[in-house]
């Protein structure tokens, strides 16, 4: 059984630029989860998304947004990228109801803000 | 506000060694608590986690870990360290009500390190 697939697997990108990242749940999985490990910062609470809804934010500027598409896959842009985004980009997946008590991760999207 | 603590950021431990990580946590209701461990450029990969009930847990890898609510501890052992050990651990928190928001608080990471 497939993992939690995200890509790309490393993003370098320039101040005030967008990225995008992408996220693949495991199958039959409808909750994803982005957290964000940051140097110095360690792992954050970013976004949770279930059937295709936001159901909870973590403390991030509205820069930080994304979605869930109908085969629960899901993108989180960031706009106008800082330096301090500079980050692994975590994305995680759960069975329905089973929330944070049973989460799959991925092994991250590294992303460079130069 | 939910908060986790961990005091060691770096631990080096002979392998054949026991090793112990230390967890403190601050919830105010009953939360679930985890501990994830993570190799260079992977994920997190789960070790254990408590809900309720006995408060000594067996997890992957030959690691355990003890609940103990006086203390809000939370520390993860293991008797004897393969250097295949040798990784990052992080120990979380969140709730058991998925209305709670459903997001986990991690602690900020020890770093283990083997000797031969």
């Amino acid at each position: 059984e497939a993992g939690v697939t995200q890509s790309p697997t490393h993003l370098i990108k320039t101040r005030g630029q967008q990225a995008t990242l992408r996220c693949s749940p495991i199958s039959g999985h409808t909750s994803v989860y982005w957290y964000q490990q940051a140097l110095g910062l360690g792992l954050q609470f970013l976004l949770w998304y279930d059937e295709g809804e936001e159901r909870n934010r973590g403390n991030f500027p509205p820069r930080f947004s994304g979605r869930q598409f109908p085969n629960y896959s899901s993108e989180l842009n960031v706009n106008a990228l800082e330096l301090e985004d500079s980050a692994l980009y975590l994305c995680a997946s759960s069975f329905p109801g089973q929330g944070s008590e049973k989460l799959f991760f991925g092994s991250g999207t590294q992303l460079s803000v130069l | 506000a939910q908060s986790v603590t961990q005091p060691d950021i770096h631990i080096t431990v002979s392998e054949g060694a026991s090793l112990e990580l230390r967890c403190n946590y601050s919830y105010g209701a009953t939360p679930y608590l985890f501990w994830y461990v993570q190799s260079p450029g992977q994920g997190l990969q789960l070790l254990l986690k408590y809900f309720s009930g006995d408060t000594l847990v067996q997890g992957i890898k030959g690691f355990e870990a003890e609940f103990k609510r006086s203390q809000s501890s939370f520390n993860l052992r293991k008797p004897s360290v393969h250097w295949s050990d040798a990784a990052e651990y992080f120990c979380a928190v969140g709730a058991q009500s998925i209305a709670a928001g459903n997001k986990l608080t991690f602690g900020g990471g020890t770093r283990v390190l083997v000797k031969p």
